[in-house]
């Protein structure tokens, strides 16, 4: 499987914009970028997906390199509910293994 | 829409004694997943179903652990018997399909084995 790789952690204020940064320099031309976040004592659930262009909905951005090496999970303003786990993951479309593979991810912690 | 149920949501257990665990999917979900979360790290799948079918559960200990998905919608996970090394949390997951949708993920139970 592609690896990601992500800070251990990172620190924002309350209604500042984060952005939390992934490397994946082995991804694959047929590798989706996930995103799920995972917050206290809860299940991981689904932010946002992508594959070669900028992708926004409701609870994200996603910016995605040209060279597709790297993306940044955007939140445009953090609130106290936003402290999670953020994963980013890798999913490959084109084979016959569609399993999400998650890693240790970002731990956001959000100031009052 | 309901979503992924789980029970029980907690289960303290000694070492050697049995436990299953039970999912109920969001409804038409053909595809089920079971992972194992241990603390600090993040969910590794122990095993994915398509229906009533295995797909993949090339990291399911099946020496101790077991699952089915009979007639294709709920699933139960059984440890027979448990180790120290089993506590965790168990989290049971959803998709429609399992090419490109997305995961829908129960709340998990949390097994402490003593």
């Amino acid at each position: 499987d592609a690896k990601t790789t992500q800070p251990n952690s990172m620190e924002s204020n309350e209604e500042e914009p984060v952005h939390l940064p992934c490397n994946h320099s082995t991804i694959s031309g047929t590798d989706y970028i996930h995103w799920y976040r995972q917050l206290p004592s809860q299940g991981p659930e689904y932010v946002i997906h992508g594959l070669t262009s900028n992708v926004n909905n409701r609870m994200a951005s996603l910016a995605i390199a040209e060279d597709r090496k790297s993306s940044t999970l955007i939140l445009h303003r953090a609130t106290l509910r936003d402290a999670a786990v953020y994963y980013c993951i890798l999913k490959n479309s084109g084979g016959s293994n569609y399993k999400l593979t998650f890693g240790k991810g970002t731990l956001l912690t959000v100031n009052p | 829409e309901a979503g992924v149920a789980q029970s029980p949501r907690y289960k303290i257990i000694e070492k050697r004694q049995s436990v299953a665990f039970w999912c109920n999917p969001i409804s038409g979900h053909a595809t089920l997943y079971w992972y194992q979360q241990i603390l600090g790290q993040g969910p590794k799948l122990l095993i994915q179903f398509q229906n009533n079918g295995v797909v993949d559960d090339s990291q399911l200990p099946k020496d101790r652990f077991s699952a089915e998905r009979l007639k294709g919608v709920d699933s139960t996970l059984k440890i027979q018997p448990a180790k120290l090394e089993d506590s965790a949390v168990y989290l049971c997951a959803s998709s429609l399909n399992r090419v490109t949708d997305t995961q829908y993920f129960g709340p998990g139970t949390r097994l402490t084995v003593l």
